[in-house]
Protein backbone atom coordinates (compact mmCIF):
# COMPACT_ATOMS: atom_id res chain seq x y z
CA UNK A 1 0.00 0.00 0.00
CA UNK A 2 0.67 3.87 0.21
CA UNK A 3 1.89 4.26 -3.04
CA UNK A 4 2.54 7.66 -5.21
CA UNK A 5 3.24 7.58 -8.70
CA UNK A 6 4.44 10.73 -10.79
CA UNK A 7 4.24 11.63 -14.67
CA UNK A 8 6.63 11.97 -16.41
CA UNK A 9 9.66 10.59 -15.14
CA UNK A 10 11.43 12.10 -17.34
CA UNK A 11 11.01 15.23 -19.23
CA UNK A 12 12.82 17.56 -21.92
CA UNK A 13 11.59 20.86 -22.84
CA UNK A 14 12.86 24.21 -24.58
CA UNK A 15 13.56 27.27 -23.15
CA UNK A 16 10.44 29.03 -22.77
CA UNK A 17 8.16 26.42 -22.71
CA UNK A 18 5.77 24.79 -20.15
CA UNK A 19 6.33 21.06 -18.17
CA UNK A 20 3.23 19.83 -16.58
CA UNK A 21 3.77 17.28 -14.12
CA UNK A 22 1.45 14.88 -12.59
CA UNK A 23 1.35 13.08 -9.07
CA UNK A 24 -1.21 10.69 -7.98
CA UNK A 25 -1.38 8.67 -4.86
CA UNK A 26 -2.52 4.80 -5.88
CA UNK A 27 -4.34 3.81 -2.85
CA UNK A 28 -5.47 6.35 -0.90
CA UNK A 29 -6.87 9.46 -0.59
CA UNK A 30 -4.87 12.84 0.25
CA UNK A 31 -5.49 15.36 1.60
CA UNK A 32 -1.85 17.47 1.56
CA UNK A 33 0.19 16.52 -0.88
CA UNK A 34 3.91 18.28 -1.33
CA UNK A 35 6.70 19.15 -3.92
CA UNK A 36 10.15 19.27 -3.46
CA UNK A 37 13.22 20.13 -5.53
CA UNK A 38 15.87 18.26 -5.42
CA UNK A 39 19.49 19.35 -6.30
CA UNK A 40 22.79 16.66 -6.77
CA UNK A 41 23.93 15.47 -3.35
CA UNK A 42 21.27 18.12 -1.21
CA UNK A 43 18.58 17.15 0.79
CA UNK A 44 15.07 17.98 -0.33
CA UNK A 45 14.07 21.50 -0.57
CA UNK A 46 10.02 21.80 0.08
CA UNK A 47 8.34 23.99 -2.56
CA UNK A 48 4.57 24.03 -1.37
CA UNK A 49 2.02 22.06 0.49
CA UNK A 50 -0.76 21.29 -1.36
CA UNK A 51 -4.21 20.84 -0.01
CA UNK A 52 -7.31 19.35 -1.46
CA UNK A 53 -9.71 21.67 -3.28
CA UNK A 54 -7.70 25.14 -1.96
CA UNK A 55 -4.63 27.61 -3.12
CA UNK A 56 -1.48 25.48 -2.14
CA UNK A 57 1.30 27.09 0.00
CA UNK A 58 4.09 27.94 -0.99
CA UNK A 59 7.65 28.12 0.32
CA UNK A 60 9.35 31.39 0.72
CA UNK A 61 11.20 32.29 -2.48
CA UNK A 62 9.30 29.75 -4.69
CA UNK A 63 7.71 31.99 -7.39
CA UNK A 64 4.17 30.77 -7.04
CA UNK A 65 3.19 31.85 -10.93
CA UNK A 66 5.93 30.09 -11.98
CA UNK A 67 4.98 26.95 -10.38
CA UNK A 68 1.63 26.36 -10.56
CA UNK A 69 -0.13 23.80 -8.56
CA UNK A 70 -3.39 22.36 -8.46
CA UNK A 71 -5.01 19.80 -6.22
CA UNK A 72 -8.08 18.76 -8.06
CA UNK A 73 -8.69 15.56 -6.32
CA UNK A 74 -8.00 13.45 -3.13
CA UNK A 75 -5.59 11.78 -5.16
CA UNK A 76 -4.08 14.10 -8.32
CA UNK A 77 -1.95 17.03 -7.70
CA UNK A 78 -0.23 18.52 -10.54
CA UNK A 79 2.71 21.20 -11.15
CA UNK A 80 3.10 23.18 -14.03
CA UNK A 81 6.11 24.74 -14.76
CA UNK A 82 5.30 27.97 -16.65
CA UNK A 83 8.15 29.79 -19.17
CA UNK A 84 10.81 27.23 -18.11
CA UNK A 85 14.20 28.51 -18.09
CA UNK A 86 17.32 26.28 -17.49
CA UNK A 87 18.22 26.89 -14.78
CA UNK A 88 14.54 25.27 -13.60
CA UNK A 89 15.83 21.90 -14.75
CA UNK A 90 15.86 19.87 -11.32
CA UNK A 91 14.71 16.68 -9.60
CA UNK A 92 11.24 17.21 -8.91
CA UNK A 93 9.44 14.81 -6.04
CA UNK A 94 5.75 14.99 -4.55
CA UNK A 95 4.35 13.28 -2.16
CA UNK A 96 0.85 12.33 -0.21
CA UNK A 97 -0.09 12.36 3.29
CA UNK A 98 -2.37 9.67 4.03
CA UNK A 99 -2.37 10.77 7.99
CA UNK A 100 -0.45 13.94 9.42
CA UNK A 101 2.77 12.24 10.37
CA UNK A 102 2.72 9.71 7.09
CA UNK A 103 4.12 11.00 3.69
CA UNK A 104 5.08 9.15 0.78
CA UNK A 105 7.27 10.14 -2.26
CA UNK A 106 6.78 9.41 -5.66
CA UNK A 107 9.42 8.10 -7.80
CA UNK A 108 10.35 11.75 -8.98
CA UNK A 109 11.01 13.53 -12.51
CA UNK A 110 13.94 14.72 -13.60
CA UNK A 111 12.99 18.23 -15.81
CA UNK A 112 15.58 19.23 -18.19
CA UNK A 113 15.38 22.87 -19.82
CA UNK A 114 17.59 23.19 -23.08
CA UNK B 1 22.89 26.41 13.31
CA UNK B 2 20.69 24.20 10.63
CA UNK B 3 17.60 22.61 12.36
CA UNK B 4 18.71 19.68 11.30
CA UNK B 5 22.15 18.09 10.76
CA UNK B 6 23.15 14.86 9.06
CA UNK B 7 26.53 13.92 7.70
CA UNK B 8 26.33 13.63 4.07
CA UNK B 9 29.34 10.96 4.26
CA UNK B 10 30.07 9.01 2.30
CA UNK B 11 29.99 6.05 5.29
CA UNK B 12 31.57 3.11 3.40
CA UNK B 13 31.41 -0.42 5.54
CA UNK B 14 31.65 -4.28 4.64
CA UNK B 15 28.90 -6.28 4.03
CA UNK B 16 27.58 -7.63 7.43
CA UNK B 17 28.25 -5.07 9.59
CA UNK B 18 26.23 -3.23 11.72
CA UNK B 19 25.66 0.67 10.21
CA UNK B 20 25.06 3.38 12.45
CA UNK B 21 23.69 6.30 11.21
CA UNK B 22 22.40 9.27 12.79
CA UNK B 23 21.15 13.04 12.89
CA UNK B 24 21.12 15.41 15.58
CA UNK B 25 18.45 18.57 15.81
CA UNK B 26 17.32 21.83 17.42
CA UNK B 27 13.99 22.14 17.65
CA UNK B 28 12.74 20.70 20.71
CA UNK B 29 8.63 20.70 19.69
CA UNK B 30 9.85 17.65 17.03
CA UNK B 31 7.83 14.52 18.40
CA UNK B 32 7.61 12.73 15.14
CA UNK B 33 10.84 11.45 13.63
CA UNK B 34 11.23 9.48 10.30
CA UNK B 35 13.92 7.51 8.14
CA UNK B 36 13.80 7.39 4.77
CA UNK B 37 16.00 5.42 2.05
CA UNK B 38 16.41 6.96 -1.13
CA UNK B 39 18.06 5.01 -4.14
CA UNK B 40 19.83 7.14 -6.84
CA UNK B 41 17.58 9.13 -9.11
CA UNK B 42 14.23 7.96 -7.20
CA UNK B 43 11.96 9.40 -4.64
CA UNK B 44 12.59 8.45 -0.89
CA UNK B 45 11.25 5.29 0.53
CA UNK B 46 10.19 5.84 4.26
CA UNK B 47 11.89 3.17 6.52
CA UNK B 48 10.46 3.71 9.68
CA UNK B 49 8.91 6.44 11.81
CA UNK B 50 8.87 6.70 15.66
CA UNK B 51 6.79 9.41 18.11
CA UNK B 52 8.85 11.00 20.80
CA UNK B 53 12.07 8.87 22.42
CA UNK B 54 12.18 5.20 22.61
CA UNK B 55 13.34 2.21 20.07
CA UNK B 56 11.46 0.41 17.14
CA UNK B 57 12.55 -2.23 15.36
CA UNK B 58 11.62 -3.92 11.63
CA UNK B 59 14.26 -6.53 10.72
CA UNK B 60 17.27 -5.58 10.31
CA UNK B 61 16.58 -1.77 11.05
CA UNK B 62 15.94 -0.38 14.51
CA UNK B 63 15.36 3.28 15.05
CA UNK B 64 16.32 5.50 18.27
CA UNK B 65 15.04 8.44 19.43
CA UNK B 66 17.12 10.24 22.30
CA UNK B 67 14.72 13.53 22.84
CA UNK B 68 16.92 14.40 25.95
CA UNK B 69 20.15 14.55 23.76
CA UNK B 70 17.71 15.79 20.56
CA UNK B 71 19.57 12.99 18.51
CA UNK B 72 18.17 10.15 16.73
CA UNK B 73 19.77 6.88 15.02
CA UNK B 74 18.92 3.97 12.61
CA UNK B 75 20.60 1.27 13.19
CA UNK B 76 21.25 -1.67 10.36
CA UNK B 77 22.12 -4.96 10.86
CA UNK B 78 23.44 -7.32 8.68
CA UNK B 79 24.15 -4.47 5.80
CA UNK B 80 23.85 -5.96 2.55
CA UNK B 81 24.64 -4.46 -0.80
CA UNK B 82 21.19 -3.52 -1.54
CA UNK B 83 21.17 -1.22 1.05
CA UNK B 84 23.73 1.12 -0.82
CA UNK B 85 21.86 4.50 -1.02
CA UNK B 86 21.57 7.74 0.46
CA UNK B 87 18.94 8.16 4.13
CA UNK B 88 17.44 10.85 5.26
CA UNK B 89 16.09 11.61 8.32
CA UNK B 90 13.30 13.61 9.05
CA UNK B 91 11.26 14.90 12.03
CA UNK B 92 8.29 17.39 12.44
CA UNK B 93 6.64 18.57 15.05
CA UNK B 94 2.65 18.27 15.57
CA UNK B 95 -0.15 20.89 13.83
CA UNK B 96 1.69 21.07 10.61
CA UNK B 97 3.29 17.94 10.97
CA UNK B 98 5.33 19.22 8.10
CA UNK B 99 8.34 17.41 7.80
CA UNK B 100 12.46 19.12 8.08
CA UNK B 101 14.82 16.90 6.38
CA UNK B 102 18.28 16.20 7.28
CA UNK B 103 20.55 16.42 3.98
CA UNK B 104 21.08 12.77 3.82
CA UNK B 105 23.58 9.98 4.53
CA UNK B 106 25.16 8.08 1.60
CA UNK B 107 25.70 4.86 2.16
CA UNK B 108 28.00 2.32 0.55
CA UNK B 109 28.29 -1.23 1.47
CA UNK B 110 31.17 -3.11 -0.51
CA UNK B 111 30.64 -7.16 -1.26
Amino acid sequence: GAVVSQHPSRVICKSGTSVKIECRSLDFQATTMFWYRQFPKKSLMLMATSNEGSKATYEQGVEKDKFLINHASLTLSTLTVTSAHPEDSSFYICSARPRAYEQYFGPGTRLTVT
Amino acid sequence: QKEVEQDPGPLSVPEGAIVSLNCTYSNSAFQYFMWYRQYSRKGPELLMYTYSSGNKEDGRFTAQVDKSSKYISLFIRDSQPSDSATYLCAMSAGGSYIPTFGRGTSLIVHP
